[in-house]
C-alpha cells in the first residue's frame, strides 16, 4: 500500500472550519483516497472517500489536487464531537487488499 | 445502522491466562477483522476471515489464533497472554469487495482494552 503523511496534530475553534491535509505523492492510479476518524475511546469510522474529482457528503468534504498527489479533508463548521484523530488511506480497489493500512493519523483539537 | 459488538469493554488478565475476545456484528458481512491499536505504532491487522471457518493472517499473527464458527461471530484467542499483548484490540466487519460493495468500508466495534499483568 502506498504511504500517507499527515500533520501529526491540528487545532481549530469550534464553528470554524478544518482542513486536514494529506500528502501520498506514491500514489497509483488505481488508488482511492479513503478517510476514517477515531474519537476518543471508540473504534475508527469511515468518513469520505474519492479518486479524483472533490466529493462531499454530510460529514465532510475531500479535495483532490490534480495530480493526486494530495488531498484535503474539509470540515465545513467544526464542533466539539469533532475532536477525533483523522486517518488518510489509500485502498488500491483492484489489487483486492481487504485490510486498512493506518498510519499515524492528524489528532485534531477543537477549542470552544 | 451497523452494529459490531466486542464482549469487553475492558479485561485484565495474568500471563499465561488463555483470553477470548468476542465480536458479534449484526450487518451480515462476509469479512470480520482483528486489530490492535498501540501508542506510536497505529493500527496493526492481527487476522482477518472472509468467510464461516476460512481465516487469513495479518501482520502480526504469532500468539494469536482465531475462531470464525458462525458467520457473525468472529472470536481473537490468546492461547497464552503475555505482557507484550497489553494492547487495546478492534474489530471490524465489512462486506467483500465486489461490484456492488467496492469500497467496502470497514465498520468497527468500540474496542477491548486487554491489560496483561
Amino acid at each position: 500500500d502506498a504511504k500517507t503523511t499527515q500533520p501529526n496534530s491540528m487545532e481549530s475553534n469550534e464553528e470554524e472550519p478544518v482542513h486536514l491535509p494529506c500528502n501520498h505523492s506514491t500514489i497509483s492510479g488505481t488508488d482511492y483516497i479513503h478517510w476514517y476518524r477515531q474519537l476518543p475511546s471508540q473504534g475508527p469510522e469511515y468518513v469520505i472517500h474519492g479518486l479524483t474529482s472533490n466529493v462531499n457528503n454530510r460529514m465532510a468534504s475531500l479535495a483532490i489536487a490534480e495530480d493526486r498527489k494530495s488531498s484535503t479533508l474539509i470540515l465545513h463548521r467544526a464542533t466539539l464531537r469533532d475532536a477525533a484523530v483523522y486517518y488518510c488511506i489509500l485502498r488500491n480497489t483492484i489489487q483486492g487488499a481487504q485490510k486498512l493500512v493506518f498510519g499515524q493519523g492528524t489528532r485534531l483539537t477543537i477549542n470552544p | 445502522d451497523v452494529k459490531v459488538t466486542q464482549s469487553s469493554r475492558y479485561l485484565v488478565k495474568r500471563t499465561g491466562e488463555k483470553v477470548f475476545l468476542e465480536c458479534v456484528q449484526d450487518m451480515d458481512h462476509e469479512n470480520m477483522f482483528w486489530y490492535r491499536q498501540d501508542p506510536g505504532l497505529g493500527l496493526r491487522l492481527i487476522y482477518f476471515s472472509y468467510d464461516v471457518k476460512m481465516k487469513e493472517k495479518g501482520d502480526i499473527p504469532e500468539g494469536y489464533s482465531v475462531s470464525r464458527e458462525k458467520k457473525e461471530r468472529f472470536s481473537l484467542i490468546l492461547e497464552s497472554a503475555s505482557t507484550n499483548q497489553t494492547s487495546m484490540y478492534l474489530c471490524a466487519s465489512s462486506f467483500p469487495r465486489t461490484s456492488r460493495h467496492v469500497h467496502n468500508e470497514q465498520f468497527f466495534g468500540p474496542g477491548t482494552r486487554l491489560t496483561v499483568l
